[in-house]
């Protein structure tokens, strides 16, 4: 079972560079969402979605873009990328997320350094 | 807001021991859920066990263990005679009804040295 895929697994982008870090699933979940980890604050969430053509803003949205024109898709864009944006980012999905105690399925992360 | 508080950073314990990871959370809503996370040293994230605030029977599962108290807001994970496969970083996690988002703790490293 695919579940979760992230890609690429590293990337190393220079400051100012744009890049798109990819997320699919074959789940069929509608929520899907991505967070970043760095050290000593767990994960954090940027964006979210609740289904195709539906996105919102998580706790530490600035200077990353979403969209979700399919189920299975939901890519994150670095629109002017920063060393502050070095850090690890996940994706994750979920059946449904309105009201729900399911749990998220994580991708493998994605690794990012700015230089 | 809801926020979820892991006040051990860091946990080193000899094989065998028993250790236990806490877990306080702040939350609104009468209604809720609460997880748990493990992410060894390869990177992962492994879901292992949620919670519903509307449950308070404390679970286990092998050597894993997990203790709700909704009237000190603690969910708090014992692992009994640790490996030294246990040795990860687990996050405690929450979840409103009232919204989509999942909101994590900062994580304890726990180091279990054989």
């Amino acid at each position: 079972n695919a579940g979760v895929t992230q890609t690429p697994k590293f990337q190393v982008l220079k400051t100012g560079q744009s890049m798109t870090l990819q997320c699919a699933q074959d789940m069929n979940h509608e929520y899907m969402s991505w967070y970043r980890q760095d050290p000593g604050m767990g994960l954090r969430l940027i964006h979210y979605s609740v289904g195709a053509g539906i996105t919102d803003q998580g706790e530490v949205p600035n200077g990353y873009n979403v969209s979700r024109s399919t189920t299975e898709d939901f890519p994150l864009r670095l629109l002017s990328a920063a060393p502050s944006q070095t850090s690890v980012y996940f994706c994750a999905s979920s059946a449904t997320g309105q009201v729900s105690n399911q749990p998220q399925h994580f991708g493998d992360g994605t690794r990012l350094s700015i230089l | 807001a809801q926020k979820v508080t892991q006040a051990q950073t860091e946990i080193s314990v000899v094989e065998k021991e028993d250790v236990t990871l806490d877990c306080v959370y702040e939350t609104r809503d009468t209604t809720y859920y609460l997880f748990w996370y493990k992410q060894p040293p390869s990177g992962e994230l492994v879901f292992l066990i949620r919670r519903n605030s509307f449950d308070e029977q404390n679970e286990i599962s092998g050597r894993y263990s997990w203790n709700f108290q909704k009237s000190t807001s603690s969910f708090n994970f014992t692992i009994t005679a640790s490996q030294v496969v246990d040795s990860a970083v687990y996050f405690c996690a929450l979840k409103e009804t009232s919204g989509s988002r999942l909101t994590f703790g900062e994580g304890t490293q726990l180091t279990v040295n054989p």
